[in-house]
């Protein structure tokens, strides 16, 4: 069974850092394409980054460049976000999703980040 | 690049056919089918519906289906079920990053 489980978010000051998790099981994980993609309070979708399978493309909404990274272990079969710089409107619930050809068919229960004095 | 264009709200009786449209430009919706659908019930993960305009992943009913004319692409659900009732959205690849719409509440009367 697929599964993936996000971890890391909580409650952090504007210009703050956190770092996200995933962890995966129950396929390749070094076979797919990763996402985050992240919905705030009460709004629609949005995707945030996304990474190759080996690492060697990574990809960002403008939103967040130059400020989160998106990385991988696929020894760990985990996946990760960097956030630096943390504002409030990066207040979201933060879900880990596998690529499926245009979309993504499995998503983890996501995490929430709140960004908050 | 501007969210894709969906109604706030539809809504239907059971056993009957609703479409949500979804309307971006030529730089997305039209200018690839790589259009795909999410349910999503509250407190609840997005589920993937529709894929590449029209394909159902293996477990999601017929009921469903996927369609696209020009910059406008639709999910129709037919013979309404209550269990249906959800917020969708739809998703466009485009060549910087994919485009969510700004979703559609799917109320059963």
């Amino acid at each position: 069974e697929v599964q993936l489980v996000e971890s890391g978010g909580g409650l952090v000051q504007p210009g703050g850092s956190l770092r996200l998790s995933c962890a995966a099981s129950g396929f390749t994980f070094s076979s797919y394409w990763m996402s985050w993609v992240r919905q705030a309070p009460g709004k629609g979708l949005e995707w945030v980054a996304n990474i190759k399978q080996d690492g060697s493309e990574k990809y960002y909404v403008d939103s967040v460049k130059g400020r989160f990274t998106i990385s991988r272990d696929n020894a760990k079969n985990s996946l990760y976000l960097q956030m630096n710089s943390l504002r409030a409107e990066d207040t979201a619930v933060y879900y880990c999703a596998r690529s499926y050809s245009s979309g993504w068919n499995y998503w983890g229960q996501g995490t929430l980040v709140t960004v908050s004095s | 690049q501007s969210a894709l264009t969906q109604p706030a709200s539809v809504s239907g009786s059971p056993g009957q056919s609703i479409t949500i449209s979804c309307t971006g430009t030529s730089s997305d919706v039209g200018g690839y089918n790589y259009v795909s659908w999410y349910q999503q019930h509250p407190g609840k993960a997005p589920k993937l519906m529709i894929y590449d305009v029209s394909n159902r992943p293996s477990g999601v009913s017929n009921r469903f289906s996927g369609s696209k004319s020009g910059n406008t692409a639709s999910l129709t659900i037919s013979g309404l079920q209550a269990e249906d009732e959800a917020d969708y959205y739809c998703s466009s690849y485009t060549s910087s990053s994919p485009l969510f719409g700004g979703g559609t509440k799917l109320t059963v009367l």
